[in-house]
Parts: C-alpha cells; structure tokens; sequence
C-alpha cells in the first residue's frame, strides 16, 4: 500500500513571498490533516478535512494560510505572504476515518528568509 | 482545552537496558491515547495506541505502554532498549468526541552502545 506523498520535500523563499504544498493521501482514506511542526515542538493540527470538507480550522491563521481539497482526494495548502515564523515541517496525514489512526508523509521542510 | 506533556526533553540509556518514556495528559471526557515515532527526515510513524480495555498496551518494534487514568499517564516502555531506537518520540491525546489530536513536546530518545 503506497504512503501518504508530499511535494515538494525542500522549500527556500523570502518573506512576502507565496508557496504551495501538495498531499496525496492514502487511497480510500476520507481524512486528511494538516499539521505544522516547527523546530524542537509537536506537530500542531492546522486543518482537518473529511472529503472534500473542512472539519476544524480552528488553529489556521485565515489570513494568510489556505487549504482545499478538490474532489475528497488532493489537497493543497497555501501561505500567502509567507513570515520568518512560518519557517517549519508542514506534515499531510490521512486516515481512513474522523478520529481513526493517522499516516503521515515525510513533509515539506519550508525555510523562510 | 486537551493538553499532552512530556517532561523530559531527552532520555539517555544504554543498549540492552529497559526504557521509559513519560507522557501525562488532560482531556475531557475518556481518552484516546496514542504514541508516534519520528526518524530524521521523515515523518511521524504510528506505534500504539490506547482506546479502551486492557491498560497495558503493546505496539509495533517490541514498545508497550501503560495507561493510568488515576495518574492521567500514558508512558511508554521497551525491556531492552536497542540503538536503532535512538528517534524522537510524540506522545498524543484526542477526546471520544473525535476532536483534534494534539501532541506533546516530544522527548529525543538516545541508546548508546
């Protein structure tokens, strides 16, 4: 069974500027989480969906982060403009339901200059 | 609001030893307790978790853990530490409502030879 995939692994970029990450959950999984780790701390739930809706974003600062995932699949999330402090792991996790054992993927390093 | 903490930061142990890793936590409701595991460069991988039934929980590469609800503890624990242990390790909580998971701090765990 494939894992969770993530893309890019590495990300450099100056501050103001935007970037984009995409996930590709395990088959058949209806939820997808996305979590930021920043350095030395535990991953931190940004957004949950269950298919192609949003469960909680409760933790998401709206006004420059985004999430979607188009057709219960995909999903990608987006910082625009992106700050020194958004420097951090950004992990896809899926599971197969709301609250069941999560799969992550191996993240996207994101350094902010 | 749930809350994990794991009070050491790094736990030192030599190879062949038995190994403890401490976690408590704060949730409402009946908890739902899980251990992850993170190699470098790579993400989070599931060892165990609690749900209900028997406190002592066994869980992938020889690991178990022991639920305590008098002391709100979840602490995980190998009898013969190995090298190839040597990772960070996550603790986390999420209530029986399906809320959010939330992780601890994580603690570096080193087995020296």
């Amino acid at each position: 069974e494939a894992g969770v995939a993530q893309s890019p692994r590495y990300k450099i970029i100056e501050k103001r500027q935007s970037v984009a990450f995409w996930c590709n959950p395990i088959s058949g999984h209806a939820t997808l989480y996305w979590y930021q780790q920043i350095l030395g701390q535990g991953p931190k739930l940004l957004i949950q969906f269950q298919n192609n809706g949003v469960v909680d974003d409760s933790q998401l600062p709206k006004d420059r982060f985004s999430a979607e995932r188009l057709k219960g699949v995909d999903s990608t999330l987006k910082i625009q403009p992106a700050k020194l402090e958004d420097s951090a792991v950004y992990l896809c996790a899926s599971s197969p339901t709301a609250g069941g054992e999560q799969y992550f993927g191996p993240g996207t390093r994101l350094t902010v200059t | 609001a749930q809350s994990v903490a794991q009070p050491e930061d790094q736990v030192n142990v030599a190879e062949g030893n038995p190994l403890t890793v401490k976690c408590t936590y704060s949730v409402s409701g009946n908890p739902y307790l899980f251990w992850y595991v993170q190699y470098p460069n790579r993400g989070l991988q599931f060892l165990l978790k609690y749900i209900t039934g028997d406190n002592l929980v066994k869980g992938s590469y020889g690991f178990e853990a022991e639920f305590n609800k008098s002391q709100t503890s979840f602490h995980l624990k190998k009898p013969s530490a190995l090298v190839s242990d040597s990772a960070l390790y996550f603790c986390a909580v999420r209530d029986d409502a399906g809320n959010m998971l939330t992780f601890g701090g994580g603690t570096r765990l080193m087995v020296k030879p």
